[in-house]
């Protein structure tokens, strides 16, 4: 079965610093895999996703995120941390055995702060 | 587009009374989500449709909770009889098979139930 496991349930960096949010994935077939912002009091937003195309995929707000087959990891990074990004972070790997629409797997989450 | 539409957004009930949660998917969308989240447990699907009819309910917790979709325009999460440990966010979130092969679900604001 298909899971995500994200390490690190709460991560703080300094405003301007490298955001690096780091999850791992379980799938027993070619991953499709998303991140998603939640904002306080919002639903999830979609930041990203990987579909078995490029390996690197460039998501809003000047998020990456980079599919390495070999780790089982799809890290999210951003190169300078905005007050604005403090925010949770889901990891979510899509369930579609046998092809068809797939649920989302989502993991527990992690919340970036952001310092002055 | 107005996105996916929850109602009500905040729900405070107490114990044993029914409460009935509503979702609005995005026009054209043929697959309806509904989540719950809570701290112990993250992020959960309770159940699932594809055009109007229920696919996988395997998430919902018990026979007190209960989901319909009618019509493509709008479902209803049902609890009855509530209980504290029912408090928690509910969203609903919505996507096309016409996209199929990239999955994004696209999710409301949620609905914040509390159960005294």
């Amino acid at each position: 079965a298909q899971s995500v496991t994200q390490l690190g349930s709460h991560v703080s960096v300094s405003e301007g610093a490298l955001v690096l949010l780091r999850c791992n994935y379980s799938s027993s077939v070619p991953p499709y895999l998303f991140w998603y912002v939640q904002y306080p009091n919002q639903g999830l937003q979609l930041l990203l996703k990987y579909t078995s195309a490029a390996t690197l995929v460039k998501g809003i707000n000047g998020f990456e995120a980079e599919f390495k087959k070999s780790e089982t990891s799809f890290h999210l990074t951003k190169p300078s941390a905005h007050m604005s990004d403090a925010a949770e972070y889901f990891c979510a790997v899509s369930d579609r055995l046998g092809g068809s629409q797939g649920n989302l797997i989502f993991g527990k989450g992690t919340k970036l702060s952001v310092k002055p | 587009d107005a996105g996916v539409i929850q109602s009500p957004r905040h729900e405070v009930t107490e114990m044993g009374q029914e409460v009935t949660l509503r979702c609005k998917p995005i026009s054209g969308h043929d697959y309806l989500f509904w989540y719950r989240q809570t701290m112990m447990r993250g992020l959960e699907l309770l159940i699932y449709f594809n055009n109007n009819v229920p696919i996988d309910d395997s998430g919902m917790p018990e026979d007190r909770f209960s989901a319909k979709m009618p019509n493509a325009s709008f479902s209803t999460l049902k609890i009855q009889p509530s209980e504290p440990r029912d408090s928690a966010v509910y969203f609903c979130a919505s996507t096309s098979s016409g996209s199929w092969n990239t999955d994004t679900q696209y999710f409301g604001p949620g609905t914040r139930l509390t159960v005294l």
